[in-house]
């Protein structure tokens, strides 16, 4: 079975200052990784992904992760926080088999403070 | 890219009465929808997953007599929360699948259901 632990509840940083939230996982075969930032009382926006390739992968908004098969890690890092980037951050794996819906991790809360 | 638009995104309704929420697959055909729910501070869990021409799968737990789930089109699937009560309210998401070209899955805007 699949799943995805994110040990840190809540991430505080100053603005200005680099941020990691952290993800593990846990899935049979190659996964598919992916970071999703919610905002209050909407949906997903999707941040980026790991399918496979280079294992620094940029996204949205100044977001990067890196893919560490060893360690069986995507932390979601920004060299930069905003106070706009305060928000609830989701990881999430999904197998590589067709329609199959995302496991998410539990989130981590984000508050960037200025 | 891929828009799923969720209607309503908020609604109250009184304890007794039914709600339905619709999903639909703006750009492309959604042979399968993910419904999730969501409660406060907690993360996103699976209820169901809606096919068209069939019946939805239930996750363990889930009463499928209270969740009411129908996929009548490739582009809209509904999710009816049926004699609803207060321990119904809850933040519902719907979830289209990743393509083979976007791999990533295409989320509603949800919706913020209120039983008083």
């Amino acid at each position: 079975a699949q799943s995805v632990a994110q040990p840190e509840d809540q991430v505080n940083v100053a603005e200005g200052n680099p941020l990691t939230v952290k993800c593990t996982y846990s899935v049979s075969g190659n996964p598919y990784l992916f970071w999703y930032v919610q905002y209050p009382n909407r949906g997903l926006q999707f941040l980026l992904k790991y399918i496979t390739g280079d294992n620094l992968v940029k996204g949205s908004y100044g977001f990067e992760a890196e893919f560490n098969k060893s360690q069986t890690s995507f932390h979601l890092k920004k060299p930069s926080a905003l106070v706009s980037d305060s928000a609830l951050y989701f990881c999430a794996v999904r197998d590589h088999s067709g329609n199959t819906p995302l496991v998410f991790g539990k989130g981590t809360r984000l508050s960037v403070i200025a | 890219g891929a828009v799923v638009s969720q209607h309503p995104s908020r609604v109250i309704c009184k304890s007794g009465t039914s709600v339905k929420i619709e999903c639909r697959s703006l750009d492309f055909q959604a042979t399968t929808m993910f419904w999730y729910r969501q409660f406060p501070k907690q993360s996103l869990m699976l209820m169901a997953t809606s096919n068209e021409g069939s019946k939805a799968t239930y996750e363990q737990g889930v009463e499928k007599d209270k969740f009411l789930i129908n996929h009548a089109s490739l582009t809209l699937s509904t999710l009816t929360v049926t004699s609803a009560h207060p321990e119904d309210s809850s933040f519902y998401i719907c979830s289209a699948p990743g393509t083979v070209m976007n791999t990533e899955a295409f989320f509603g805007q949800g919706t913020r259901l209120t039983v008083v």
